[in-house]
């Protein structure tokens, strides 16, 4: 079955501890990315990657790392969380040659406390 | 950088009626524009998109139309059921991949 897989679903945390949600797709997509999804705010994206060792800034970049060294896997990565980094957190990904569906993951909701 | 604006931000229907949420945005060079449809506690999905060189396409009950010269587009949900009740997300994008920038949601409830 094609899916994008984010783990884990659920995460609290305290500030300060660095912590990875994983993000795995099986469809061979090239392009994958971060969003964050706050009430009234929609969705906005962290970063991009348009293929292995190739990533880029989104929207709102700041306190957060990615990398790209296999295309199937694009973890995001919080050195020091703050509570302001609380949030509902989607992995997408898509083939990226123009403009096509992007494919969602679960979604994992963060707490930092 | 684009800034896209939906509204309604919240949006209750009588079964059966239609529902319209529109988005403008501020990029000229924006050329793709989705719509996500996200239930609650679930991942969004696409339910229709349009290119810019089209104005208007549909499938089943819904529609979307473009309106270029006014930088507005706009979701149309015709004979809503109960199962349309969801958050709908527009976005807008430029060029190649998928750096899609989301309006903040529009909230519908079809009311039985």
């Amino acid at each position: 079955e094609a899916q994008v897989t984010q783990n884990p679903r659920y995460l609290i945390t305290v500030t300060g501890k660095k912590l990875t949600v994983t993000c795995s797709q099986n469809m061979n997509h090239e392009y994958m990315s971060w969003y964050r999804q706050d009430p009234g705010l929609g969705l906005r994206q962290i970063y991009y990657s348009m293929n292995v060792e190739v990533t880029d800034k989104g929207d709102v970049p700041e306190g957060y790392k990615v990398s790209r060294k296999e295309k199937r896997n694009f973890p995001l990565i919080l050195e020091s969380p703050s509570p302001n980094q609380t949030s509902l957190y989607f992995c997408a990904s898509g083939l990226g040659q123009g403009n096509t569906e992007a494919f969602f993951g679960q979604g994992t909701r963060l707490t930092v406390v | 950088g684009e800034n896209v604006e939906q509204h309604p931000s919240t949006l209750s229907v009588q079964e059966g009626d239609s529902a319209v949420i529109k988005c403008t945005y501020s990029d000229s060079a924006s050329n793709y524009f989705p719509w996500y449809k996200q239930e609650l506690g679930k991942r969004p999905q696409l339910i229709i998109d349009i290119r810019s060189n089209v104005g208007e396409k549909k499938d089943q009950r819904i529609a979307v139309t473009l309106n270029k010269t006014a930088k507005h587009f706009s979701l149309h949900i015709t004979e809503t059921q109960p199962e349309d009740s969801a958050v709908y997300f527009c976005a807008a994008s430029i060029g190649y991949g998928q750096n899609f920038v989301f309006g903040p949601g529009t909230r519908l409830s079809v009311l039985p």
